[in-house]
């Protein structure tokens, strides 16, 4: 299944270092979603694109920037990252909620070490 | 504020065994979905089920087969006959159906291990 892919899908990266992580759906959606999944902990919602618009910021620190740039692909810029942020980055599409129920389909994730 | 509770962290069971994954949740909402995923050590999460809270018919699709209780809130899935791909960590998850952005709200997952 290659609907939703991600890329690199390892990244190793020092604490002053910049990075950006990729996702690009196949699946002619147009929501995209970035989670953070850390050991123990559930899955943490990050960003919610719709439309390319930005419509959801759980409180998610400065050091993590995300970009839409259209409806296939997402990017998640990286700077001066701690190492508790050291995690699985998972990415998701699904169609606009607005137009009724919506399953959200995931990529594979990046697994990011900050050292 | 909705709640997903996954009571069990970690089954083991041997091949050809049925197992039950136990998801439990909390929602004020009269309308919700109710999703499980799969986690298999490759980390993408794959999509299994979806239920609508308007429909509590039981679902099986091949060995896996889905329990929805209302009066319960609770949102089980067993897995018949277990085989070692079934080896994954899985998730339920609860999504409201209104609201300014679609939000699924996932419980800490099970992590099944089927030995041979």
């Amino acid at each position: 299944e290659t609907g939703v892919t991600q890329t690199p899908r390892h990244l190793v990266m020092g604490m002053t270092n910049k990075k950006s992580l990729k996702c690009e759906q196949h699946l002619g959606h147009n929501a995209m979603y970035w989670y953070k999944q850390s050991a123990k902990k559930p899955l943490e919602l990050m960003f919610v694109y719709s439309l390319e618009e930005r419509v959801e910021n759980n409180s998610v620190p400065s050091r993590f920037s995300p970009e839409c740039p259209n409806s296939s692909h997402l990017f998640l810029h990286l700077h001066t990252l701690q190492p508790e942020d050291s995690a699985l980055y998972l990415c998701a599409s699904s169609q606009d909620w607005r137009g009724g129920p919506v399953t959200q389909y995931f990529g594979p994730g990046t697994r990011l070490l900050v050292l | 504020a909705q709640k997903v509770t996954q009571a069990q962290t970690e089954i083991s069971v041997v091949e050809k065994e049925d197992v039950t994954l136990d998801c439990v949740y909390e929602t004020r909402d009269t309308t919700y979905y109710l999703f499980w995923y799969k986690q298999p050590p490759s980390g993408e999460l794959v999509f299994l089920i979806r239920r609508n809270s308007f429909d509590e018919q039981n679902e099986i699709s091949g060995r896996y087969s889905w329990n929805f209780q209302k009066s319960t809130s609770s949102f089980n899935f067993t897995i018949t006959a277990s085989q070692v791909v079934d080896s994954a960590v899985y998730f339920c998850a609860l999504s409201e159906a209104q609201g300014g952005s679609e939000k699924l709200v996932f419980g800490k997952g099970t992590k099944l291990t089927v030995n041979p």
